[in-house]
């Protein structure tokens, strides 16, 4: 089974609808991030949790929220989905270790369409 | 901006040939990771580079950090179809660690 999973896969709404990814891993890693990919663009952060209690915003959190529910679960929310939130979003997770430098792990990404 | 830039955006490569992805950031990198990813799917990890200089390999692929530590490249050996995907490089943000900031992403072909 997957460390990192995501659902759904995929999906296609209206805008204006409320839309929730999910994210679970058990890789019993505190640390889970969002990132959203788009053509050209790379990865950019949403938002990031370094453990249940904690959440941040990334570079382009406006338009989005999230909910960290367990060590194992984070939620992305799109409030009121627009057309330029259209993109591919990741969940990721990482564990700190020794020092500051840890590879993330990724989840398999949910292809989002708002119409 | 993008902190991080990768060159070149896309390439279509003979099977069997070399090619080399350069990721170049405006300020010293803390640690330089390599991802690839295939169409459609999620990112697998590489390699991670921290020190100014530093060179590693895994199979056919090697990533070098440059010595100021600003310029990483990944060079590919005799490629093959299964080297095909997209390849993103990414930097942490400062010494704190583990907020990445990501390149554009670099988009390989390999011609059978």
């Amino acid at each position: 089974d997957a460390d990192v999973t995501q659902t759904p896969r995929n999906r296609i709404t209206k805008t204006g609808k409320r839309i929730m990814l999910e994210c679970s891993q058990t890789k019993g890693h505190d640390r889970m991030y969002w990132y959203r990919q788009d053509p050209g663009l790379g990865l950019r952060l949403i938002y990031y949790s370094f453990d249940v209690k904690d959440i941040n915003k990334g570079e382009i959190s406006d338009g989005y929220s999230v909910s960290r529910q367990a060590q194992a679960k984070f939620s992305l929310s799109l409030e009121s989905a627009i057309p330029n939130q259209t993109a591919l979003y990741f969940c990721a997770t990482s564990d700190p270790g020794q020092g500051s430098y840890n590879e993330q792990f990724f989840g398999p990404g949910t292809r989002l369409t708002v119409l | 901006s993008q902190e991080l830039e990768q060159s070149p955006q896309s390439l279509i490569v003979q099977e069997g040939k070399n090619l080399t992805i350069n990721c170049t950031s405006s300020k010293t990198l803390y640690g330089l990771y390599w991802y690839k990813q295939k169409y459609g799917e999620g990112l697998i990890f590489l390699m991670m580079l921290q020190k100014g200089g530093e060179e590693k390999s895994h199979e056919k692929i090697t990533a070098k950090l440059d010595e100021k530590k600003q310029q990483s490249s990944l060079h590919i050996t005799a490629s093959q179809p299964s080297h095909a995907g997209i390849y993103l490089c990414g930097a942490d943000k400062g010494a704190a660690g583990n907020k990445l900031t990501f390149g554009g992403g670099t988009r390989v072909l390999v011609k059978p």
